[in-house]
């Protein structure tokens, strides 16, 4: 059955570095999303894409981040310089196209990255 | 969803009896789709079931329903013959294009 796989598993960054997470969604989906999750909190939504631009952020999605689609298979979120509270666990997400089914589809998690800065 | 709200922070069950946990979600949308998704200690998030809200029969899947009821903005997860595995995080979800998660509900299987 087809997964959404995402890269590191895990990662441990000094404050002001850059990361970039990766994620690989399932083949045939067209919109993608990036969730996180402060360790013993809900999950927020941050960013969701489609047709190779941003389709709505989050107030936490500010200038530090942004995401790219680099090639047909790849969607990275990329942290510019990382702070203490940007420890989480992110979540890429992928669903098939809501408009060909009129409604929202099912989105499938990947693993997560568990990001820890220090 | 605008809100997703699971008064449950921790329920717990004994092995191969019923178990339900509760969702209540507030929107202004007209089309949006409401989920449970299961995290395991792995911290992955694992779909359980779905409902689309312009569908009047609750879902199933196996173990696991949901009791939908849209007017009052409810949406529970009837867990069945419960087993070992179960024990998790319980997220409830909704929305139409983003999702708005719930705080989850911690689910305790005792042998």
């Amino acid at each position: 059955e087809p997964e959404v796989t995402q890269t590191p598993s895990h990662q441990v960054t000094q404050m002001g570095q850059e990361v970039i997470l990766r994620c690989v969604p399932i083949s045939n989906h067209l919109y993608f999303y990036w969730y996180r999750q402060i360790l013993g909190q809900k999950v927020e939504f941050l960013v969701s894409f489609y047709n190779n631009e941003i389709s709505e952020k989050s107030e936490i999605f500010d200038d530090q981040f942004s995401v790219e689609r680099p090639d047909g298979s790849n969607f990275t979120l990329k942290i510019r310089s990382t702070k203490l509270e940007d420890s989480a666990m992110y979540f890429c997400a992928s669903s098939t196209d809501p408009d060909a089914a009129r409604y929202q589809e099912t989105q499938y998690f990947g693993p997560g990255t568990r990001l820890l800065v220090l | 969803a605008q809100t997703v709200t699971q008064s449950q922070p921790e329920m717990s069950v004994q092995e191969a009896e019923t178990v339900t946990l509760s969702c209540t979600y507030d929107t202004s949308e007209s089309d949006y789709y409401l989920f449970w998704y299961k995290q395991p200690p792995s911290r992955q998030m694992i779909l359980v079931i779905r409902q689309e809200a312009y569908k009047q029969q609750n879902a199933t899947e196996n173990r696991f329903s949901v009791n939908f009821q849209k007017a009052a903005k409810s949406f529970s997860l009837k867990i069945s013959d419960s087993q070992l595995g179960d024990a998790a995080m319980y997220f409830c979800a909704g929305g139409s294009e983003k999702l708005v998660f719930g705080k989850g509900t911690k689910l305790t299987v005792n042998p």
